[in-house]
C-alpha cells in the first residue's frame, strides 16, 4: 500500500532563517506530487506541483522553492523565512491521470 | 470573489440531526467536484466525489447544480464522529490543480 511521509511535524523558526521540508512517498512510482499551504481560517493554497523528477510548476510567486531530486521525494525550501510563511504545509500525491489526491500528515511551521 | 466559497460555520447540531452544507464555485469551466473531510490539526481526506446526477454514500449525499455552480453535502443521522471541517473542492478542466474552499466546521454534540 502507498504511504506518504512528511517531516518534521512541527517547526519553529526565526524570521530570516532557511527552511527545508521533506516529503516522501512509498509504494508507488512516478506519482504527481504537490505542496500546499493552509493558513488559519483559509483554504488550502497550491504552492507547487511536479509530474516528474526535476519538473516543478509554481502556482504563486513567493520566497519559497521546491525541488524533486528523486521520483518519490519532494522538498520545499526557503532561503529566508518571512512571518507570513507561517502555516500548515501539506504534501500530497496522486496517480497520474487520477483526480484523487492523498495528503501527508503535514508540517506546522511557526515563524517568529 | 473567492473561487470556491463556503459558509465557515460552525454548525452545531445534536446527534441524529440532518445537516446540509453548501458551496459555490466561480469558474463555470470547472470539471470535477469533491468533498474532503479534515479533522482538527490533521490532513484532509477525500470523503466523496460529486457527480452531476448526485450520489450517495451511506449517510452522505452530494449534489451538483452546474447551472447555478452550486454543490451541496447532506449528512443524515449525524454521529459524534462526524465532527470535522468539510472542504468543498473543485478541479478546473485541463488542470491538475485542485481548488479548495476554506471549509465548513461541523460540531455534533450528544
Amino acid at each position: 500500500s502507498q504511504t506518504i511521509h512528511q517531516w518534521p511535524a512541527t517547526l519553529v523558526q526565526p524570521v530570516g532563517s532557511p527552511l527545508s521540508l521533506e516529503c516522501t512517498v512509498e509504494g508507488t512510482s512516478n506519482p504527481n506530487l504537490y505542496w500546499y499551504r493552509q493558513a488559519a481560517g483559509r483554504g488550502l493554497q497550491l504552492l507547487f506541483y511536479s509530474v516528474g523528477i526535476g519538473q516543478i510548476s509554481s502556482e504563486v510567486p513567493q520566497n519559497l522553492s521546491a525541488s524533486r531530486p528523486q521520483d518519490r521525494q519532494f522538498i520545499l525550501s526557503s532561503k529566508k523565512l518571512l512571518l507570513s510563511d507561517s502555516g500548515f504545509y501539506l504534501c500530497a500525491w496522486s496517480v497520474p491521470g487520477s483526480e484523487t489526491q492523498y495528503f501527508g500528515p503535514g508540517t506546522r511551521l511557526l515563524v517568529l | 470573489r473567492k473561487e470556491v466559497e463556503q459558509d465557515p460555520g460552525p454548525f452545531n447540531v445534536p446527534e441524529g440531526a440532518t445537516v446540509a452544507f453548501n458551496c459555490t464555485y466561480s469558474n463555470s469551466a470547472s470539471q470535477s467536484f469533491f468533498w474532503y473531510r479534515q479533522d482538527c490539526r490533521k490532513e484532509p481526506k477525500l470523503l466523496m466525489s460529486v457527480y452531476s446526477s448526485g450520489n450517495e454514500d451511506g449517510r452522505f449525499t452530494a449534489q451538483l447544480n452546474r447551472a447555478s455552480q452550486y454543490i451541496s453535502l447532506l449528512i443524515r443521522d449525524s454521529k459524534l464522529s462526524d465532527s470535522a471541517t468539510y472542504l468543498c473542492v473543485v478541479r478546473e478542466r485541463g488542470y491538475n490543480k485542485l481548488i479548495f474552499g476554506a471549509g465548513t466546521r461541523l460540531a455534533v454534540h450528544p
